[in-house]
């Protein structure tokens, strides 16, 4: 079956640095997408990997190793307003989003 | 600049009441459109996906059905809820012509069945 594997839940401190790791087995790979959902809102997208490598964009980066399977999104100086759900989809060989059940971060002061 | 807008944001219904949710998209012409329902504590599971007007594919057998009776317009029904049928919907539209593009979603409609 396709599996989307993601922490259920991280605490972080503001202004440290945070990683969320994501593992995916899945028929076929046709990219990678994090999304950010505050509570109660519908979630926004924040990046797509579909080669290895670092993908930077301002605080956020995000990475990828298809031999592994896994991704990581790190998300560097953080503000209170990062304290929401992190969700990681896969694009599969059919071009479906398979979606894992999320990670929710905690900001601390 | 493209958006999207759903609604209801919440109600309660009954057991066994209908159901209409709608979704219209502006901004864009021939829009992928999707339903979603959120669980909590679960990923994302997609109930249906539409590449154009009258074209709807079921991703999950239930007692929800989808139409689309205008091309930025998608509506999601039931006849008779579930206790079940509880959740966050989510429509979301895409890019047309975009295999593996981004998806723009909807405010959400959270739905509680008594």
């Amino acid at each position: 079956g396709q599996n989307i594997d993601q922490p259920t839940e991280m605490t972080a401190t503001e202004g440290a640095i945070v990683q969320i790791n994501c593992t995916y087995q899945t028929s076929g790979f046709n990219g990678l997408f994090w999304y950010q959902q505050h509570a109660g809102e519908a979630p926004t997208f924040l990046s797509y990997n579909v080669l290895d490598g670092l993908e930077e964009k301002g605080r956020f980066s995000s990475f990828l190793s298809r031999s592994k399977g896994y991704s990581y999104l790190l998300l560097k100086e953080l503000q209170m307003k990062d304290s929401a759900s992190y969700l990681c989809a896969v694009s599969d060989s059919n071009y479906q989003l398979i979606w894992g059940a999320g990670t929710k971060l905690i900001i601390k002061p | 600049s493209q958006t999207i807008h759903q609604w209801p944001a919440t109600l309660v219904q009954p057991v066994g009441s209908p159901l209409s949710l709608e979704c219209t998209v502006e901004g864009t012409s021939n829009p992928n459109l999707y339903w979603y329902r959120q669980a909590a504590g679960r990923g994302l599971q997609l109930l249906f996906y539409s590449v154009g007007i009258g074209q709807i594919s079921s991703e999950v057998p239930q007692n929800l059905s989808a139409s689309r009776p205008q091309d930025r317009q998608f509506i999601l029904s039931s006849k008779k809820l579930l206790l079940s049928d509880s959740g966050f919907y989510l429509c979301a539209w895409s890019v047309p012509g975009l295999v593996a593009g981004e998806l723009f979603f909807g405010e959400g409609s959270r739905l509680t069945v008594l």
